[in-house]
């Protein structure tokens, strides 16, 4: 079964600061990654996702994110925040089935940036 | 460029009524996702549709029931609502193949 793992529920840093937010999946084939940035009462906007070939995945506003196959891991990484990064973060594990890609997605970090 | 439609955005409703979601996808996507966001919660898979077939099923109640029509919108119906489905609901779009799901702004689902 599939499943997606953020450990860290709030994080904080100052703005200029770097940032990894971390992702840990659980998939029985290889899986297709993704992270999601929703702002308050709003919609996701897709940050970047990983499909296959380059572990490092560069994505929109500055973000990368590394695929580890040997961790399980993909984390999200940003070398400089802005505050306007403030917002909730979901990483999200999507297996294809017949036609569609449902998206299993993790908990959830909200990040909070400090002037 | 065109995003994903949801109407309507706000939404209403008493417990024991029906609620109707409309999702109008991007042009030419031909696959249509719904989810559950529960306030601080993650967004929850509900149902996929794919070429106006169902697809998968995720943890939808049976009082939910969706289809895709043939200009590929989707609605969601929700009959005798409960308190615990107020909820944000999120419809998202695909093409085939390429993975990436697009999302709409959601509905705001308020049962009172």
């Amino acid at each position: 079964a599939q499943s997606v793992t953020q450990p860290d529920i709030h994080i904080t840093v100052s703005e200029g600061a770097s940032l990894e937010l971390r992702c840990n999946y659980s998939y029985g084939a290889t899986p297709y990654l993704f992270w999601y940035v929703q702002s308050p009462g709003q919609g996701l906007q897709l940050l970047l996702k990983y499909f296959s070939g380059d572990t490092l995945v560069q994505g929109i506003k500055g973000f990368e994110a590394e695929f580890k196959r040997s961790q399980s891991s993909f984390n999200l990484r940003k070398p400089s925040v802005h505050w306007s990064d403030a917002a909730e973060y979901f990483c999200a594990v999507g297996y294809h089935q017949t036609g569609a890609n449902n998206l299993f997605f993790g908990t959830g970090t909200r990040l909070t940036v400090i002037p | 460029a065109a995003g994903v439609i949801q109407s309507p955005r706000h939404l209403i409703k008493e417990k024991r009524e029906t609620a109707t979601l409309k999702c109008y996808p991007i042009p030419r996507h031909d696959t249509v996702y719904w989810y559950q966001q529960g306030p601080g919660q993650d967004p929850q898979f509900l149902i996929s549709f794919y070429e106006k077939m169902q697809s998968d099923k995720g943890s939808i109640p049976d009082r939910f029931s969706a289809q895709q029509f043939s200009d590929y919108h989707s609605e969601l119906n929700m009959s005798s609502l409960e308190l615990g489905d107020s909820a944000l609901y999120f419809c998202a779009s695909s093409l085939t193949g390429l993975g990436e799901q697009y999302f709409g702004p959601g509905t705001r689902l308020t049962v009172t």
